[in-house]
């Protein structure tokens, strides 16, 4: 069983839908990320909290909106999405000290279709 | 530009044989390195760390590190059917922080044939 559990599994929305994902860890990690995956690529980082503040944004379009509101929980706001958006979102969480910080554990991901 | 290149694939190797994955990096600067392990539909799984020059063993797994090239590799001994998926070679540039900001490889993708 993961330790870092994403709500939903599967998401269909239209492109002037809004929606949430939702993501949960109970490691005491201070760290949480949204990466984003399409078919055949590798992960793609889009945002970093630490000690539940927003500390990086890869220049994510504002159509994604992070929200951190504990140390355990993460969401992902998305509004107007196009069909490019279309993927797997991966939440993950790591201990935020020292170089075991990009041991990062992931969760099952939220596979996102946008119609 | 952090540039993370693995060596094209896919691998195909026997079962119990050793398969070898390569990985470059771009950043010399670069201090933390991982190897996570993906079957297909699934979620990246951290397999190996490996943050100083040499060799490093869990199990049937060896990651080792050559910072003045610039070079990962991760062997994988007694290979099985089981270790069959895309392997992504992960490297933190960020020296001395506490983020995990990651930057992965395309990833070689390995099939253990029985």
């Amino acid at each position: 069983d993961t330790e870092v559990t994403q709500t939903p599994k599967h998401l269909v929305m239209g492109m002037t839908n809004k929606k949430s994902l939702k993501c949960e860890q109970h490691m005491g990690h201070r760290a949480m990320y949204w990466y984003k995956q399409k078919a055949k690529k590798p992960p793609e980082l889009m945002f970093v909290y630490s000690y539940e503040k927003l500390s990086i944004n890869e220049s994510v379009p504002s159509r994604f909106s992070p929200e951190c509101p504990n140390s355990s929980l993460l969401n992902l706001h998305l509004h107007a999405l196009q069909p490019e958006d279309s993927a797997l979102y991966l939440c993950a969480s790591s201990q935020g000290q020292g170089a075991r910080t990009g041991e990062l554990f992931f969760g099952e991901g939220s596979r996102l279709t946008v119609l | 530009q952090k540039e993370v290149e693995q060596n094209s694939g896919p691998l195909s190797v026997p079962e119990g044989a050793i398969a070898s994955l390569n990985c470059t990096y771009s950043d010399r600067g670069s201090q933390s390195f991982f190897w996570y392990r993906q079957y297909s539909g699934k979620s990246p799984e951290l397999i190996m760390s490996i943050y100083s020059n040499g060799d490093k063993e869990d199990g049937r797994f060896t990651a080792q590190l050559n910072k003045a090239s610039q070079y990962v590799s991760l062997l994988i001994r007694d290979s099985q059917p089981s270790d069959s998926a895309t392997y992504l070679c992960a490297v933190n540039p960020d020296r001395g922080s506490t983020l995990g900001r990651l930057y992965f490889g395309r990833g070689t993708q390995l099939t253990v044939w029985p």
